[in-house]
């Protein structure tokens, strides 16, 4: 089975700052990576997700990823943050040919103005 | 077009009684799974149906049964609820291809057992 490490349960960042939050995965194969965001008392909303085409993926609000296979990482950027990227972030890897997704525990980001 | 949608949003049992919670999505999806989330542990898969008439275990299935009653619909029962069940439930589907696609969730159920 897969698993996916996110680094960090709480990261805070300044109003324009840069957003980094970490995403690892455990796979000998590329899989399909997501990037999701939930905001209080809601469900998750897709942000981004890579499926072997470009490297680089870009999402909503700004966000972008960079599938990195050397490093089995999926990072998730953003260049300036804003006090509405306030939620929690989570990544999440499934399998070329499996129906089950895994899901990472989670980061929340503070944004402080 | 209302995508997923779950009943109810919250709901506290005690100990010992029984609930079903509901899903339904209206995008014609054959995917469909229920989630329980906690803090700091993340969103883990209970049960998982890949098409109508098929239900499969996921990482906890303990406490819990399952129906997909059919394409659209697809419940969560909890025969005896315990205080360790209290969480938010999610339901998610996902459009035909399998993993290529993104998940679509619910707005969740808050379940609080005492």
């Amino acid at each position: 089975a897969q698993s996916v490490t996110q680094l960090g349960s709480h990261v805070s960042v300044s109003e324009g700052a840069l957003v980094l939050l970490r995403c690892n995965y455990s796979s000998s194969v590329p899989p399909y990576l997501f990037w999701y965001v939930q905001y209080p008392n809601q469900g998750l909303q897709l942000l981004l997700k890579y499926t072997s085409a470009a490297t680089l993926v870009k999402g909503i609000n700004g966000f972008e990823a960079e599938f990195k296979k050397s490093e089995t990482s999926f990072h998730l950027t953003k260049p300036s943050a804003h006090m509405s990227d306030a939620a929690e972030y989570f990544c999440a890897v499934s399998e070329w040919t499996g129906n089950q997704f895994y899901f990472g525990t989670g980061t929340s980001l503070t944004v402080i103005p | 077009n209302a995508g997923v949608t779950q009943t109810p949003k919250f709901q506290v049992l005690k100990t010992g009684q029984s609930m079903t919670l509901q899903c339904a999505q209206d995008m014609n999806h054959n995917s469909m799974y229920w989630y329980r989330q906690d803090p700091g542990m993340g969103l883990r898969l209970i049960y998982y149906s890949a098409s109508e008439g098929t239900t499969d275990k996921g990482e906890v299935p303990n406490g819990y049964n399952v129906s997909r009653l059919n394409k659209r619909e697809f419940s969560l029962r909890l025969e005896s609820a315990a205080p360790s069940q209290t969480s938010v439930y999610f339901c998610a589907s996902i459009a035909p291809g399998g993993g290529y696609n993104e998940q679509f969730f619910g707005p969740g159920t808050r379940l609080t057992v005492l």
